[in-house]
């Protein structure tokens, strides 16, 4: 079974501060994707990776940057967090070609005060 | 990218069937329909996926008709657990250039 763990899963932190969320995967996907979700707006694409090193915006990526040294790893990176930023964060991979089976981990419920 | 409209929110009962009706008016040929399951405090988990005519698997069937442009998520004899926000999801799987788009989801609530 495909697994995508995210380190943290409640995290609380201040306003102006960096703030690193990291997600792995264990089944080799080229495709990594991170989303939030706020009630009553579904899930909103922020960042999405097609492989190693590669990077680009979604949908809300303002606020937002990423990093994808490794294939496995994609980490989500709040440069200064605010208080709009508090929200439930999701990693999701797939593998190309392989439908639209799509992979989520359990999320990161993020709160900046 | 093909958009989807569904209901907000729906309600049933259990031991009933429940019907999630998607709209995707500009449906592209190589695109296919996939729904996904969200329970609270989790990340959304796939449940079916399908071209056209019918899919059944164990959780649910998904029916589609000829011309593709709405399809139907039909979920038999719902549970209390079947409380969920479910997702359709449309889009070309050709290569790794397709870009999940969720929606807000419709929210089904199953009373006892």
């Amino acid at each position: 079974d495909v697994k995508v763990t995210q380190s943290s899963r409640y995290l609380v932190k201040r306003t102006g501060e960096k703030v690193f969320l990291e997600c792995v995967q264990d089944m080799d996907h080229e495709n990594m994707f991170w989303y939030r979700q706020d009630p009553g707006l579904g899930l909103r694409l922020i960042y999405f990776s097609y492989d190693v090193k590669m990077k680009e915006k979604g949908d809300i990526p303002e606020g937002y940057s990423v990093s994808r040294e490794k294939k496995e790893r994609f980490s989500l990176i709040l440069e200064s967090a605010s208080t709009n930023q508090t929200s439930m964060y999701l990693c999701a991979s797939r593998l190309p070609d392989s439908g639209n089976t799509i992979y989520f981990g359990e999320g990161s419920w993020l709160t900046v005060v | 990218l093909a958009k989807t409209t569904q209901p907000i929110s729906m309600d049933s009962y259990e031991g009933q069937e429940v019907n999630i009706t998607c709209s995707h008016n500009n449906i592209a040929t190589n695109d296919y329909i996939t729904w996904y399951q969200q329970f609270p405090s989790q990340g959304p988990r796939f449940i079916i996926q399908g071209y056209k005519t019918k899919v059944t698997n164990e959780v649910a069937s998904l029916f589609i008709p000829a011309d593709r442009k709405s399809s139907t998520l039909s979920l038999p004899r719902v549970s209390l657990s079947d409380t969920a926000v479910y997702y359709c999801l449309v889009g070309d799987l050709t290569g790794g250039s397709y870009i999940p788009t969720f929606g807000r989801g419709t929210s089904l609530i199953v009373h006892p």
